[in-house]
């Protein structure tokens, strides 16, 4: 069975560049929620996703953006990069019913140079 | 809003010893608690799972606790190895799933 799992692993953009991040959820899990760490900090949550459509969302700005696909699968977009993007993105999977478990991802390594 | 404090911020410790890592948390109104490890540049590892109706679990060498009311959780390591090195990172969940983390504690157990 396999976990979550995101591509690419490492990634390095250029100021103001768009970059697409992608997760594919743990299977039989409907729920994709995203996170961005910077080094030294927790996890901060940048928004959730289900059926298709961004439930909750954190405090990040609109240049953050996804979307949810009906195999459950996600993607992270961020526009017009800024330095201080440059983070360890998270993605994580659950079950909306119930509190379940969260399963995360090995994470993209984003560098914004 | 919610806000998740772990505490120490890095404690380092001979092999053997027993340990506990602090959590603490300002709104008790939560559904559940989970204990994270997280190794250098990787993702996380869930480690323990409590719901907001149990007090605590345990796997193998680890107990996690939980006192809602009080806000806190505490994370208990029994025999700590050097392969226990790694950063803990307690999370709760609140409202409409949202997470909230800490910032974590960086452990070294020292052979």
């Amino acid at each position: 069975d396999a976990g979550v799992t995101q591509s690419p692993t490492h990634l390095i953009k250029t100021r103001g560049q768009q970059v697409t991040l992608r997760c594919s959820p743990k299977s039989g899990h409907d729920t994709v929620s995203w996170y961005q760490q910077a080094l030294g900090q927790g996890p901060q949550f940048i928004f959730q996703y289900y059926e298709e459509e961004e439930r909750q969302r954190g405090n990040f700005p609109d240049r953050f953006s996804g979307h949810q696909f009906p195999n459950y699968s996600s993607e992270l977009n961020v526009n017009a990069l800024l330095l201080g993007d440059s983070a360890l993105y998270l993605c994580a999977s659950s079950l909306a019913l119930g509190n379940t478990e969260a399963f995360f991802g090995q994470g993209t390594r984003l560098t914004v140079v | 809003k919610q806000e998740v404090t772990q505490i120490p911020a890095a404690l380092s410790v001979p092999e053997g010893e027993n340990l506990v890592l602090n959590c603490s948390f300002t709104d008790s109104a939560i559904y559940n608690l989970q204990w994270f490890r997280q190794d250098p540049g990787k993702g996380l590892t869930s480690l323990l799972l409590i719901q907001s109706s149990q007090r605590e679990q345990t796997s193998g060498r680890l107990n996690a606790s939980l006192d809602k009311s009080s806000g806190r959780s505490t994370l208990y390591i029994a025999a700590s190895q050097p392969g226990d090195s790694a950063t803990y990172l307690c999370a709760v969940r609140g409202g409409y799933q949202k997470v909230t983390f800490g910032i974590g504690t960086k452990l070294q157990v020292i052979p």
